[in-house]
């Protein structure tokens, strides 16, 4: 058990629908990145915030948007839902912002776009 | 552009081997680069670390080597496992100032009895 904890584990919904995914950091731990995973894409980096800013964007569509709330939790907003988006959403979490730290990852959050 | 490839065919063995996975990127000038194992439906767990002024990292039966000339970097297994099966992801991270890290797809590692 890594400490993160994502909910919901599965999520099943239709196309231009809007769901939020939540992650609960590990206790003490101030940065909050989300990952997407599908199968032909692999592991794509989407986010970064650090104690409640954000530090660093990656492949992040417009139609998704995250924040992180003054008690570190994060959440992940994907909206107008495309069958695409269908995926394993991680997010990961460690102490500092800075280089070299170790991240730890959730167990995911299973998107199925119908 | 920017690559991290690791060989998208599965590496099989038996067990009592060594496994070698291999890491290659492109244009990236990583600070450090890490690997992880994944189990299928499961998050990445990290298992070792190795900067860019270190050439070799050792964890138990894992070693890493890093060769910031090359590019490359080679992530072995001695006495390999059964349990050891799984998929194994480098990541590349440090270039730009935050730990974001950028991940190749994986190689996935089977180790037969």
């Amino acid at each position: 058990d890594s400490g993160v904890t994502q909910t919901p584990k599965h999520l099943i919904t239709a196309t231009g629908q809007r769901v939020t995914l939540r992650c609960s950091p590990r206790s003490g731990d101030l940065s909050v990145y989300w990952y997407q995973q599908s199968l032909d894409q692999g592991l794509q980096f989407l986010i970064h915030y650090y104690n409640g800013e954000e530090r660093a964007k990656g492949n992040i569509l417009e139609r998704f948007s995250a924040q992180q709330f003054p008690d570190l939790h994060s959440e992940l907003n994907l909206s107008s839902l495309e069958l695409g988006d269908s995926a394993l959403y991680f997010c990961a979490s460690s102490v500092e912002a800075f280089s070299g730290n170790t991240i730890y990852f959730g167990e995911g959050s299973w998107l199925t776009v119908v | 552009s920017q690559k991290i490839e690791q060989n998208s065919e599965a590496l099989n063995i038996q067990e009592g081997k060594t496994a070698t996975l291999t890491c290659n990127y492109t244009n990236y000038s990583p600070a450090y680069l890490q690997w992880y194992r994944q189990d299928p439906g499961r998050g990445p767990v990290f298992l070792l670390l190795i900067r860019e002024n270190e050439k070799e990292k050792r964890k138990e039966r894992l070693k890493v080597t890093f060769d910031t000339t090359l590019k490359q970097s080679l992530f072995h297994i001695t006495a390999s496992q059964p349990a050891d099966s799984a998929t194994y992801l480098c990541a590349l991270g440090g270039f730009s100032g935050y730990s974001t890290l950028t991940f190749g797809k994986g190689t996935m590692l089977l180790v037969s009895p």
